[in-house]
């Protein structure tokens, strides 16, 4: 699986928009982004994933660019419940492997 | 729908002591991955059963293995316990079987202390 880079902390004010950023240059053409977030002392949730084309859902939007090589997972309206560890992963979609590789993520504090 | 569960969710053991973790996954996802998080080497993958065969393994010592029941439920287990073992394990499970795009959904862990 490509490497990612992501920077170790952000702030966002609460209500404003969180844009997380995420280089992945060495992302080949069968590897898809994925997004999760752990919340202190929980187990990883789910966010969002893609391939090349922007994704939303109810959480979130992913945007990744032309080349693939780098991607911001945005929170339109961050809230203090966003207060997390955003972990960007970049994996391919084979027949058997199932396995995550955590980088060490990007700790966002959301503030009032 | 419930989520994944893992029992015991808080567990104290002493050093050369075995342990056994239980995961129960999501109603119908038949993969079970386990992960362990520790604060200097973060998340790292151990291993994955899928209808109950280990298909994927990390780079974790023969002490760390597991198994799946017909059922999917997973358990793993770590012999001669080290210090180094206290983690939290974490496992997820989803529906991945041969391929396409799956996400994994996480437990809330077990935090293992070894003393």
């Amino acid at each position: 699986d490509a490497k990612t880079t992501q920077p170790p902390s952000m702030d966002c004010a609460e209500g404003r928009a969180a844009n997380l950023p995420c280089n992945h240059s060495t992302i080949s053409g069968n590897e898809y982004v994925y997004w999760y977030r752990q919340i202190h002392s929980q187990g990883p949730q789910y966010i969002i994933h893609g391939l090349k084309n922007n994704e939303t859902n109810e959480m979130a939007s992913l945007i990744i660019t032309e080349d693939r090589k780098s991607s911001t997972l945005i929170l339109p309206h961050a809230t203090l419940r966003d207060t997390a560890v955003y972990y960007c992963i970049v994996r391919a979609h084979t027949g058997t492997a199932s396995k995550l590789t955590f980088g060490t993520g990007t700790r966002l504090q959301v503030t009032l | 729908k419930a989520g994944v569960t893992q029992t015991p969710r808080y567990l104290i053991k002493t050093r050369g002591q075995q342990v056994t973790l239980s995961c129960s996954p999501i109603s119908g996802h038949r993969s079970v991955s386990w992960y362990q998080q520790t604060p200097g080497q973060g998340l790292q993958f151990l291993f994955e059963y899928f209808s109950e065969t280990q298909r994927n393994k990390g780079n974790f010592p023969g002490r760390f293995s597991g198994r799946q029941f017909s059922n999917s439920r997973s358990e793993m287990n770590v012999s001669t316990l080290e210090l180094g073992d206290s983690a939290l394990y974490l496992c997820a499970s989803s529906l991945a079987s041969s391929g396409g795009a799956y996400e994994q959904y996480f437990g809330p862990g077990t935090r293992l202390t070894v003393t």
